[in-house]
């Protein structure tokens, strides 16, 4: 199947810093990404769509402004969590869906675990 | 918007024995049912699907079946190993975005 990669795998930082998660599709191009957050024995939230060339759709409660999704092109999106704070600490997930193939299968990256200090 | 529903919250197996989990969607114009196996720490992994102009589907030890009419969808692992246990998420996709459930930990017992 094909394969979504998620830079970097662990992150740790103080609070108020800056945080920029990348989310790369190695062997398709995916018009479309998917950002969610999975807090402990949750299930995943969308957090935003994100269209190459375009800008993302927020779902409601996600604040644009400090998570700012950027899908430049048709292999990479990131999402940068701005002045982070203890409560961001989440486990971050990005999914991509191949333009060429099956219309609603999503591929997913293999995560992003931030901690916030 | 869609909403959808799965239960149990938390399945208890003993292995060897069959484990179901069920899912109810409110959309009538989903067409598209992932399940997807996460274990801890790491990314949900799609293990079967069903589209709606299936009734049922079935991938070795894992079925999935659809009843569009009552507006459900189940998984059915039989023979349940220890590799088995992991936390299942079914999903609906609606309105170009995957709808998820909220999760059931599946745990087999030795």
């Amino acid at each position: 199947g094909a394969v979504v990669s998620q830079h970097p795998s662990r992150v740790i930082c103080k609070s108020g810093t800056s945080v920029k998660i990348e989310c790369r599709s190695l062997d398709f191009q995916a018009t479309t990404m998917f950002w969610y957050r999975q807090f402990p024995k949750q299930s995943l939230m969308l957090m935003a769509t994100s269209n190459e060339g375009s800008k993302a759709t927020y779902e409601q409660g996600v604040e644009k402004d400090k998570f700012l999704i950027n899908h430049a092109s048709l292999t990479l999106s990131t999402l940068t969590v701005t002045s982070a704070h203890p409560e961001d600490s989440s486990f971050y997930i990005c999914s991509a869906r191949d333009a060429s193939g099956g219309v609603n299968e999503q591929f997913f990256g293999p995560g992003t675990r931030l901690t916030v200090l | 918007g869609e909403n959808v529903e799965q239960h149990p919250s938390t399945l208890s197996v003993q292995e060897g024995d069959s484990a179901v989990i069920k899912c109810t969607y409110s959309d009538s114009a989903s067409n598209y049912f992932p399940w997807y196996k996460q274990e801890l720490g790491k990314r949900p992994q799609l293990i079967i699907d069903i589209r709606s102009n299936v009734g049922e589907k079935k991938d070795q030890r894992i079925a999935v079946t659809l009843n569009k009419t009552a507006k459900h969808f189940s998984l059915h692992i039989t023979e349940t190993q220890p590799e088995d246990s992991a936390v299942y998420f079914c999903a609906a996709y609606s309105n170009y975005q995957l709808i998820w459930g909220a999760g059931t930990k599946l745990i087999i017992k030795p």
